[in-house]
């Protein structure tokens, strides 16, 4: 078993929905969760990080944690095009980091 | 937060031959990775490149296909040694800045 779980995709989405990524997680000694987008011909991009349970907002991106189920989760509101890309979630702990497969997510216009 | 710069940022290299991938941080880090990245696919970590010491490898990778250098707390550099066409790939130095883990725009490498 991964680390890390998250469904590949593709997602397509019309502009303005709102978008849920979500990723399990199977080491409970986690202790940071970070999402990443990476557009395609670029290297990923920092979106949010998170310490614990609960939900942590970015204007239109909110993180969530819930740590009893192991669930991870960032919700996109107003979905844009310029969303389009793929998103990568990852857990940390003792200097390592896992990663999940990357969800591609299409908001198309 | 932390910036990572690498080059080149393309190659396109003969079979046989080497290339080495510079990375550099704009400030002073503790952890430095390299990974590999097929066309969609995740990241693969290929080691954790040490400062002052050899570098850690992960299963499946060797020094002698991947020597790295770490001089210092702001500079690494990957070498793809001996090319070959499954070597084409993306290649992504990363950097780790209070626990969060930063990334180059990446390498991307085309052997013929």
């Amino acid at each position: 078993q991964k680390e890390v779980e998250q469904d590949p995709g593709p997602l397509s989405v019309p502009e303005g929905a709102i978008v849920s990524l979500n990723c399990t997680y199977s080491n409970s000694a986690f202790q940071y969760f970070m999402w990443y987008r990476q557009y395609s011909r670029k290297g990923p991009e920092l979106l949010m990080y998170t310490y614990s349970s609960g939900n942590k907002e970015d204007g239109r991106f909110t993180a969530q944690v819930d740590k009893s189920s192991k669930y991870i989760s960032l919700f996109i509101r107003d979905s844009q095009p310029s969303d389009s890309a793929t998103y990568l979630c990852a857990g940390y702990n003792f200097n390592k980091f896992y990663f999940g497969s990357g969800t591609k997510l299409n908001v198309k216009p | 937060s932390a910036v990572i710069s690498q080059k080149p940022s393309r190659d396109i290299c003969q079979r046989g031959t080497s290339l080495t991938i510079q990375c550099q941080v704009d400030s002073q880090v503790t952890m430095m990775f390299w990974y590999r990245q097929q066309p969609g696919q995740s990241l693969t970590l290929i080691a954790t490149a040490n400062q002052g010491s050899e570098a850690t490898y992960e299963s499946g990778f060797v020094i002698d296909k991947f020597p790295i250098s770490r001089p210092n707390l702001t500079f690494s550099t990957l070498t793809v040694s001996n090319m070959s066409p499954e070597d084409s790939s993306i290649y992504l130095c990363s950097a780790t800045a209070s626990r969060i883990q930063y990334f180059g725009a990446g390498t991307r490498l085309s052997v013929l």
